[in-house]
This record gives C-alpha cells, sequence and structure tokens, in this order.
C-alpha cells in the first residue's frame, strides 16, 4: 500500500520561493510525479523523479530523497498564476496506476 | 490532437438516474483511466484499461459503477442507479506508453465531467 503526505494549504507572495513538500510511505517504489491543478480544471503534469537529487524545469524544481520517502516542489518567482493546487502522487502496482495525494492549495497574493 | 475528450461537461441529474459519462482518449493512447474528485477524498482512481481490456477495477465504488471501453477511442463510466453521494467531478485520462518512459509525460487528463445528483 501507499500514504502520502502533503501539507493542505499555504500561502505566498507574488515574486517570492515557496516549497511544498510531499512525504510518502510505498512498498515499491517506481517514481514521482508532480501534477498543478487550477480550480476548476484538470490536473496537468509537471514533473517526474525516480532518482534522487533536484531536477530543474524553469521556475519550477523537484526534488527527491527516496530513502527519507520525500520530495519537494519548488517554485520561483512566484506569479499570481502559479496559484493552484500541487498533487503529488506515485505508481501503484507498477509504472501504471498513479495514486494521488490530497494535494496543496497555494495562494499567492501580491 | 484535441486532447482526451470527456462529455457532457456538466450533468445534473435526480436520485436514481441512470448517468453515462464519456471519454475520447488521445488518438494511440493505450491506456485510459477513470478517476472521481471531491473534496473530501481527493483524486481516487476507480479503474483502468489497458489496449481496451479493464486491468483493475478495485476502486469501483458499488456494483452501481460500471465501466466499459469497447474500442480504443471510447470509454464510458455508467452510474445505475445514481445517489446524492456521486456527485464528484469525475475525470478521464490517458497516457501513451507503460513503464518509466511514461514518467516522461505523465497521464493527459480530460476537462471532466462535473456530475450533480439532486
Amino acid at each position: 500500500g501507499q500514504n502520502i503526505d502533503q501539507p493542505t494549504e499555504m500561502t505566498a507572495t507574488e515574486g517570492a520561493i515557496v516549497q511544498i513538500n510531499c512525504t510518502y510511505q510505498t512498498s515499491g517504489f517506481n517514481g514521482l510525479f508532480w501534477y498543478q491543478q487550477h480550480a476548476g480544471e484538470a490536473p496537468t503534469f509537471l514533473s517526474y523523479n525516480v532518482l534522487d537529487g533536484l531536477e530543474e524545469k524553469g521556475r519550477f524544481s523537484s526534488f527527491l530523497s527516496r530513502s527519507k520517502g520525500y520530495s519537494y516542489l519548488l517554485l520561483k518567482e512566484l506569479q499570481m498564476k502559479d496559484s493552484a493546487s500541487y498533487l503529488c502522487a506515485l505508481p501503484s502496482g507498477g509504472y501504471n496506476k498513479l495514486i494521488f495525494g490530497a494535494g496543496t492549495r497555494l495562494a499567492v497574493h501580491p | 490532437d484535441a486532447g482526451v475528450i470527456q462529455s457532457p461537461r456538466h450533468e445534473v441529474t435526480e436520485m436514481g438516474q441512470e448517468v453515462t459519462l464519456r471519454c475520447k482518449p488521445i488518438s494511440g493512447h493505450d491506456y485510459l483511466f477513470w478517476y472521481r474528485q471531491t473534496m473530501m477524498r481527493g483524486l481516487e482512481l476507480l479503474i483502468y484499461f489497458n489496449n481496451n481490456v479493464p486491468i483493475d477495477d478495485s476502486g469501483m465504488p458499488e456494483d452501481r459503477f460500471s465501466a466499459k471501453m469497447p474500442n480504443a477511442s471510447f470509454s464510458t463510466l455508467k452510474i445505475q442507479p445514481s445517489e446524492p453521494r456521486d456527485s464528484a467531478v469525475y475525470f478521464c485520462a490517458s497516457s501513451l506508453v507503460s513503464g518509466r518512459e511514461q514518467g516522461n509525460y505523465g497521464y493527459t487528463f480530460g476537462s471532466g465531467t462535473r456530475l450533480t445528483v439532486v
């Protein structure tokens, strides 16, 4: 089985940096995904980590520590449009079935 | 490609009625997933298909729920009879490949169907 924990809500200021954490427990690790979901819209793929370390993609970076069961999503130079829910997800039963955490609702204010 | 297409976008129905949700995956994608999202339970996987064959339906809540994929370009999720607690947003998603390579792309989700059962 799997267990995924994320903070429920976070707030941050436009232009700042925010780190959204995800801790997990899983019986077999096959990578970790981050998705972004704006209110009333579908989740969209942000990143995938399978090896330890930091992966950078523009303003967004994702970090993984397999030994600690820990990941974070780092958002730099925050913009108002970054206000959304951020979902951490793990494959289950192989690669093909994604199980999502409850998500972290991020509010960016001026 | 138009992406994953779901219909209808919104559905309001009375308790006890049958509801059918529809999904057209991205052409060439061989995995299709049905998820349900509520405030209380988040995003839950209901069932997924590979090459039109149901692989795992352990997330289907009750016998009132059924899903089919008669061909590679169409899937349905049916609720009969519907109940107020079925009110949620239902998402369909598709995926091109299996295994580690999927990590480069993740799933592509449709826009969802917001179901309200009154």
